[in-house]
This record gives C-alpha cells, structure tokens and sequence, in this order.
C-alpha cells in the first residue's frame, strides 16, 4: 500500500516570491506521481507527473517537481508565483501498473497575496 | 460535454435512507473513477470502469456502495442505509484510455452530507 504525506495545509506567500510545496510518499513498490490542483470552483485537473526518464517535470505554467527516490519525494516549485496560481494542489502516487488507483495526500493551500 | 458533469451537486440526507450519485463523463472517454474526499482527507479511491466492467471493487467501503456503468457512458454510484460516516464530497472522473498518459478528468463532485 501507498501513503502520501503534504507537511503542509497551507502556504501564504507574497506575489512573485518563490514557493515549494512538500511532498512525501512511502511504498513498497515503484510508483507514478502526480501533482494535481484544484482552483476555485473548478474541479482537479492534472498539474504535472513523472511516469519515467528525467526526474526533473515541468508544467506549462511554471510550476516544476522533481522526483527523489532516496528521500521518496517528489517537492512542487515554482520560481515566481502570480495570484492566479491561487488553489489546492494535490500530490498523488499510483502504482507502476494496472489502473489509475491514485493514492492522495491531503492538500496544500497555497494562498498568493499582493 | 466540456467535462466531467455530476448530479446533484449537493445532497442531504437522512440517516438510513438510500442515494443515488450521477456521473457523466466526458464524451468518448472508456475509463471512470469514483473517488471520495471526507473532511480533512485526502481522495480514496472507490472504484473504476474500463468501459461498463469493474474489475477493481476493492475501494468500496462496504456492501452498502455499489456502482454501475451503461453504455460506456454515464455511471451511479449508489449508497444504501446511509450513515453519517458516509458525508464527504464523491468525485467522478474519466480518462481518455486506461493508461497513465491519459490525464483524469473529475467533475466539481457531489457534496453528501448525512443527518
């Protein structure tokens, strides 16, 4: 079985800082990861994930993650954050097979003041 | 449709009475989950449909819950004797195909609250 641990409920940072949003995991077999972010009033929608290859994943809207295998991490960046990146996020891992059984952690708001 | 639509978005309930949970996933899309956030909780998964076959039911939290697909299309899961363990928001979501490269999509969910 997996378990996802987010150190964080949440996160109020200051327009343009830098933000990094924490992410463990524990599992006795490999695993996907998964960040997913929920805005408001909107449903989840899938951020970024790492199936396989580089370790280091980017989205489309600066955000990036990097898996670590020996410290079973998988930590949200982004450089400089804008108040539209208001939301939930959401880690998740799944096993290496099979469906897409996501196993979640419990959210990180991050909150993006002026 | 755009997206994941799910029905009613918000139900109570009393304690003991059966639900019914809608979901309408997005046109074309073979694979559907059920989830269930509770208050404070990360998502557990329910259950999924690869087309209207479940093959893993193992996420139901009981006998009470089933769930059925017609027509690789819309799905309910139904609660039967509801309890008041049983509030959370249950989300739907589909997939393109039933492989990782496909992104789910959920729906806004249905918040259950049982009284």
């Amino acid at each position: 079985a997996q378990s996802v641990t987010q150190l964080d409920s949440q996160v109020p940072v200051f327009e343009e800082a830098p933000v990094e949003l924490r992410c463990n995991y524990s599992s006795s077999v490999s695993v996907y990861l998964f960040w997913y972010v929920q805005y408001p009033n909107q449903g989840l929608q899938l951020l970024l994930k790492y199936l396989s290859g580089s370790t280091l994943v980017e989205s489309i809207n600066g955000f990036e993650a990097e898996f670590n295998k020996s410290q079973t991490s998988f930590h949200l960046r982004k450089p400089s954050v804008h108040i539209s990146d208001t939301a939930e996020y959401f880690c998740a891992v799944s096993e290496v097979q099979g469906a897409q059984k996501l196993v979640f952690g419990q959210g990180t708001r991050l909150t993006i003041n002026p | 449709g755009a997206g994941v639509s799910q029905s009613p978005s918000n139900k109570v309930t009393e304690k003991g009475k059966d639900v019914e949970l809608r979901c309408d996933p997005i046109s074309g899309h073979t694979a559907l989950y059920w989830y269930r956030q509770r208050l404070g909780q990360g998502l557990e998964f329910l259950i999924y449909f690869q087309g209207n076959s479940a093959p893993d039911k193992s996420g139901l939290p009981s006998d009470r819950f089933s769930a059925e697909r017609t027509g690789e299309s819309v799905s309910t899961l139904t609660i039967q004797r509801t309890q008041q363990e049983d509030s959370a928001v249950y989300l739907c979501a589909s997939s393109f195909q039933f492989d990782y490269n496909s992104p789910l999509h959920f729906g806004n969910g249905t918040r259950l609250t049982v009284t």
